[in-house]
C-alpha cells in the first residue's frame, strides 16, 4: 500500500520570502517520489523526482525536495518565492510492485503576497 | 508540440448522453494512464494500458466508463448516461516502456495533458 499527506492545504507566503510544503508518505517498499505542480486551467508539470539516487533533489524553477527515510518525509522548499509560483502542488509517491500508479496527494495551494 | 495532447479541453453534458474523451500520449510511449481529479482533490488513478492492453481498471470505475487503446497509440475514455456525480477533470498520462537504462528505473515518470474538464448538468 502506498499513500501520501500533504499536511498543509493552503500556505501563503510574500514575494521574496522562503516556501515550504511538507509531505509525508506511506509506501511498503522504497518507494519513488515526485511533487507536481498545476497552474490554473493547466495540466500537471513534474518539478522534481526521488527514485533512490541522491536524497536532496533539485528541480525546475527553483524548487527542491530531501528525502528522509526516518521522517518519511519528502517536503519540497523554495528559498525565494516569486509571484508565478501561485499555484497547486501535489506530492506524488509510486513503486515498481504498484506497476507505478501514481498516488497523489490532497495538494497544497501555494498563493504569494506581492 | 510533443506532448500529450487531450480533446476536447471542455465539454458540457446533460445528464445521461454519452460522452467521449480522446488522449494523444508522447509518440513511443507504451504506458497511457487516465487519472479522474475532482474540485479540490488530488488526481485519482482509473485505468491504464500498455501499448494496446488494459491492464487494469480501478474501482472508481464503474460499468458506465469504458477506455480503449486500439492501435496501441491514442486512447478514447467513453462515459455512457453521464451522471452529475462523473463532473470532473479527466487527465491522461504517457510514460516510456518500463525497464532498466543506465542505471536507472525508465518508466517511472509520467507526463500529463492539460486534461479536459467535465460539467455533466
Amino acid at each position: 500500500a502506498q499513500s501520501v499527506t500533504q499536511l498543509d492545504s493552503h500556505v501563503s507566503v510574500s514575494e521574496g520570502t522562503p516556501v515550504l510544503l511538507r509531505c509525508n508518505y506511506s509506501s511498503s517498499y522504497s518507494p519513488s517520489l515526485f511533487w507536481y505542480v498545476q497552474h490554473p486551467n493547466k495540466g500537471l508539470q513534474l518539478l522534481l523526482k526521488y527514485t533512490s539516487a541522491a536524497t536532496l533533489v533539485k528541480g525546475i524553477n527553483g524548487f527542491e525536495a530531501e528525502f528522509k527515510k526516518s521522517e518519511t518525509s519528502f517536503h519540497l522548499t523554495k528559498p525565494s518565492a516569486h509571484m508565478s509560483d501561485a499555484a497547486e502542488y501535489f506530492c506524488v509517491v509510486t513503486h515498481r510492485s504498484n506497476d507505478y500508479k501514481l498516488s497523489f496527494g490532497a495538494g497544497t495551494t501555494v498563493t504569494v503576497r506581492a | 508540440d510533443t506532448g500529450v495532447s487531450q480533446d476536447p479541453r471542455h465539454k458540457i453534458t446533460k445528464r445521461g448522453q454519452n460522452v467521449t474523451f480522446r488522449c494523444d500520449p508522447i509518440s513511443e510511449h507504451n504506458r497511457l494512464y487516465w487519472y479522474r481529479q475532482t474540485l479540490g482533490q488530488g488526481p485519482e488513478f482509473l485505468t491504464y494500458f500498455q501499448n494496446e492492453a488494459q491492464l487494469e481498471k480501478s474501482r472508481l470505475l464503474s460499468d458506465r466508463f469504458s477506455a480503449e487503446r486500439p492501435k496501441g497509440s491514442f486512447s478514447t475514455l467513453e462515459i455512457q448516461r453521464t451522471e452529475q456525480g462523473d463532473s470532473a477533470m479527466y487527465l491522461c498520462a504517457s510514460s516510456p516502456q518500463t525497464g532498466w537504462t543506465s542505471g536507472s528505473h525508465s518508466g517511472e515518470t509520467q507526463y500529463f495533458g492539460p486534461g479536459t474538464r467535465l460539467l455533466v448538468l
